[in-house]
Formats: structure tokens, sequence, C-alpha cells
């Protein structure tokens, strides 16, 4: 059966500090890859999004990147964190046509 | 616009009574239609989902959804919550599964 892995499950760090969440997902070949962010009382903010090796799509303009180095390996970097960076990050796979599946989540938080 | 709608942002329910959480949606055409459910501090399961045939559909842990295309709803139902149900819920709709629009969720409370 597929699982998805995301690490780690919390993270602080300081205001201007880098960021690296990776996320990796076993079990299936080529999925469909999502990191979103959820606000403390709020819906999922869709992130990015990637269909395939080196392939990324980008919803929301900021200072996060988001790479796919393998094919089930997908990983969320900044290399100056804000304090609005705060927030649960949560990676997502799905199959084509397929219903996303989620990772336990990273609560960030920034000093 | 595309947009989803969970009119409302807290539900209480007595534990074993019935639950009914609502979601609206805007879409150009008929959607895929998903519930997820999410513990604090955890990530998001699927409840279910609807992609086309049978529009009652069943998902897991007793819950149903019933898709209205004349309403544009997708209402979650549970004939008898536990208390083990308290949690947040999420309606998302999407042409692609990775273009989901997302509602804001519902919280279910469960009193005793």
């Amino acid at each position: 059966s597929q699982t998805i892995h995301q690490w780690p499950a919390t993270l602080v760090q300081p205001v201007g500090s880098p960021l690296s969440l990776e996320c990796t997902v076993e079990g299936t070949s080529n999925p469909n890859l999502y990191w979103y962010r959820q606000a403390a009382g709020r819906g999922l903010q869709l992130l990015f999004y990637s269909v395939g090796i080196g392939q990324i799509s980008s919803e929301v303009p900021q200072n996060l990147s988001a790479s796919r180095p393998q094919d089930r390996q997908f990983i969320l970097s900044s290399k100056k964190l804000l304090l609005s960076d705060s927030g649960f990050y949560l990676c997502a796979w799905s199959g084509t046509n397929q219903p996303q599946h989620f990772g336990d989540g990273t609560r960030l938080s920034i000093l | 616009a595309q947009s989803v709608t969970q009119p409302d942002i807290h539900i209480t329910v007595s534990e074993g009574a019935s639950l009914e959480l609502r979601c609206n949606y805007s879409y150009g055409a008929t959607p895929y239609l998903f519930w997820y459910v999410q513990s604090p501090g955890q990530g998001l399961q699927l409840l279910l989902k609807y992609f086309s045939g049978d529009t009652l559909v069943q998902g897991i842990k007793g819950f149903e959804a019933e898709f209205k295309r004349s309403q544009s709803s997708f209402n979650l139902r549970k004939p008898s919550v536990h208390w083990s149900d308290a949690a947040e819920y999420f309606c998302a709709v999407g042409a692609r599964n990775y273009q989901l629009i997302w509602g804001a969720g519902t919280k279910l409370i469960i009193k005793p």
C-alpha cells in the first residue's frame, strides 16, 4: 500500500533562517505531489504542485520554493523565513484522477 | 468565480444524534467532490469522494454524502455521531485532482 512520510513533525526557526521540509511517498510511482499551508483556524492554501520530476507549479507568490529531485520526493524550502511563514504545512500525493492523500503535517513556528 | 462554502464554522451535536454538514460550491462544470476530516495537529483523511454515478456516496466511519446538482451541494451526513467524530471537516471540489478548491472547514463538537 502507499504511504506518505513528512518530517519533521514540529519545527521552531528564527526569522531569517533557512527552511527545508521533506516529503516522501512509498508504494507508487509518478505521483502528483502537493504542498499546502494551513493557517490557524483556516482552510488549506495550495502552495505548489508537481506532476513529475523537476516540474513545479507555484500557486502563490512568496518566499518559499519547492523542488522534486526524485520521483517520490518533494521538498519545500526557503532561504530566509518570515514571521508570516508560520503555520501548518501539509504534503499530499495523488494518482492520476485520484483523491489526494495527506501526510501528518509539520507545525512550523517562526520566532 | 469558483468557490466552496461551508456555512457553519462550528457545529455542536450531542453524542448519538444525527449530523449534517453543509457544503455548497460554485463551479463551471460538474466537479469531483470530496470530504476530508482532520483531527487536531494531524493531516487530512479522505472520508469519501464523488466522481460520477450514484449521487449518494458511502464513505468510511459511517459517513455518507449526497450530491445534488440542482442545489450545487454535497452535504455530509452521519446517522449517529460518536465522541471520536469530533474533528474539523473539509469539503473540496475540483475538475482535476491538483486544482482542488477547499472550503474553510467546519469544526464538529460533540456533547456528551
